[in-house]
């Protein structure tokens, strides 16, 4: 199947600090990836869409400012969460669309701790 | 969006067979049903899809109703490593529109698999 990477893995920092998050589908394009944020024991929230080659868009409630996206080429997309504070701890996980077909193949996620 | 209903947590034992229940009577004709399933600390992992007919694969069953308001998620045998959120998804299968390849993520049912 096809698989995509997310780097780190897990990152810790300090309140105000910006961090950046990497997608990647390896095996594939991805025209579209969408961002996910999961806090503990609750399920997973959508955050943006992102196509390659345009702006982001997210979902309601999201802030833009926020959590930049870009998705630069057709297997690279990043998050990046500016001026991190201790409740956007959470994980961040991204899934990438196969060009074509409906389905999305998930990363394994980004455990974001903000001190 | 089309929603779905799942029991909130099923156990069994091992290496018996397990039937996840997931109920979508607001359906659209063009919906697939996906599956998904997370591990603990891990992204999604693809079950599953269908539209309409039954539908097999080396991980599972799908048997979709014949009115497509609800579908059944077969694991023929768990094993300890099926123990998982199991989360039900509509999709819809055209392009266009802004619901187009976006998942929806209920709260899933957590599967116990007892040793």
């Amino acid at each position: 199947g096809a698989v995509v990477s997310q780097h780190p893995s897990w990152v810790i920092c300090k309140s105000g600090t910006s961090v950046k998050i990497e997608c990647r589908s390896l095996d594939f394009q991805a025209t579209t990836m969408f961002w996910y944020r999961q806090f503990p024991k609750q399920s997973l929230m959508l955050m943006a869409t992102s196509n390659e080659g345009s702006k982001a868009t997210y979902e309601q409630g999201v802030e833009k400012d926020k959590f930049l996206i870009n998705h630069a080429s057709l297997t690279l997309s990043t998050l990046t969460v500016t001026s991190a504070h201790p409740e956007d701890s959470s994980f961040y996980i991204c899934s990438a669309r196969v060009l074509a077909v409906n389905e999305q193949f998930f990363g394994p996620g980004t455990r974001l701790t903000v001190l | 969006d089309a929603k779905t209903t799942q029991p909130n947590s099923m156990e069994s034992n091992e290496e018996e067979p397990v039937h996840l229940p997931c109920n979508h009577s607001t359906i659209s004709g063009t919906d697939y049903i996906h599956w998904y399933r997370q591990l603990p600390s891990q992204g999604p992992e693809y079950v599953i899809h269908g539209l309409t007919s039954n539908v097999n694969n080396r991980m599972a069953s799908l048997a979709i109703a014949e009115d497509r308001k609800s579908s059944t998620l077969i694991l023929h045998r768990a094993t300890l490593r099926d123990a998982a959120v199991y989360y039900c998804i509509l999709s819809p299968r055209h392009a266009g529109g802004t619901s187009y390849g976006k998942l929806t993520f209920g709260q899933g049912t957590i599967l116990t698999v007892h040793p």
